[in-house]
């Protein structure tokens, strides 16, 4: 099988404009959470999706946002950007909701000017 | 909410050595560690996992041990190859909060 896939792998993007990030699952996988990995927070969880509907959130405003379709595919927004939100976004996929295993892709490193 | 703590932050070794990487976490309901191994450029791979009703879990040259009581679990890699170095995470997740809390990394040098 395939492993999870992020596009694009790197986005330049200038302060207070939005960007949109897309990750397509491991096929047959219907969960997808997003991680934001930065050197000095570490790895943090930022939502997870199941269903197209958003299961679970952690502690990043509301700028931050996503979404998931019928093909299990998710996409999460960032909106008015900052120089902090500067990271690397991971997104993993797992068979099933809440599951314990996940999978992650490359993921996608965003620089904000 | 669950905290994870993973010490050493660096771990230089020598090629064959061992190496062993500690986490601890605060949350008595969590349930499920999972181990990462991330190389530059590259997403965390899971090498190993082990849930609470286990205390050892071993695969190949790694292992997974988990003292439930003091609230600790260790990665050992024994004969370490060049190939080894890398960022290790562990993780953590409780049926309540249901997310995986991730330590802050060691990062894994073996000298040849």
């Amino acid at each position: 099988k395939a492993g999870v896939t992020q596009t694009p792998r790197y986005l330049i993007k200038t302060r207070g404009q939005q960007v949109t990030l897309s990750c397509s699952p491991i096929s047959g996988h219907r969960s997808v959470s997003w991680y934001q990995q930065t050197p000095g927070q570490g790895l943090q969880f930022l939502f997870e999706y199941f269903s197209e509907t958003q299961r679970n959130k952690g502690n990043f405003p509301g700028r931050f946002s996503g979404r998931q379709f019928s093909n299990s595919r998710s996409e999460m927004n960032v909106s008015t950007l900052e120089l902090g939100d500067s990271a690397l976004y991971l997104c993993a996929s797992s068979p099933e909701r809440g599951g314990d295993t996940q999978y992650f892709g490359p993921g996608t490193r965003l620089t904000v000017l | 909410g669950e905290n994870v703590e993973q010490h050493p932050s660096t771990l230089s070794v020598q090629e064959g050595d061992s190496a062993v990487i500690k986490c601890t976490y605060s949350d008595s309901a969590s349930n499920y560690f999972p181990w990462y191994k991330q190389e530059l450029g590259k997403g965390p791979q899971l090498i190993i996992d082990i849930r609470s009703n286990v205390g050892e879990k071993k695969d190949q040259r790694i292992a997974v041990t988990l003292n439930k009581t003091a609230k600790h679990f260790s990665l050992h890699i024994t004969e370490t190859q060049p190939e080894d170095s890398a960022v290790y995470f562990c993780a953590a997740r409780s049926t309540g909060f249901q997310k995986l809390v991730f330590g802050t990394g060691t990062r894994l040098l073996v000298s040849p």
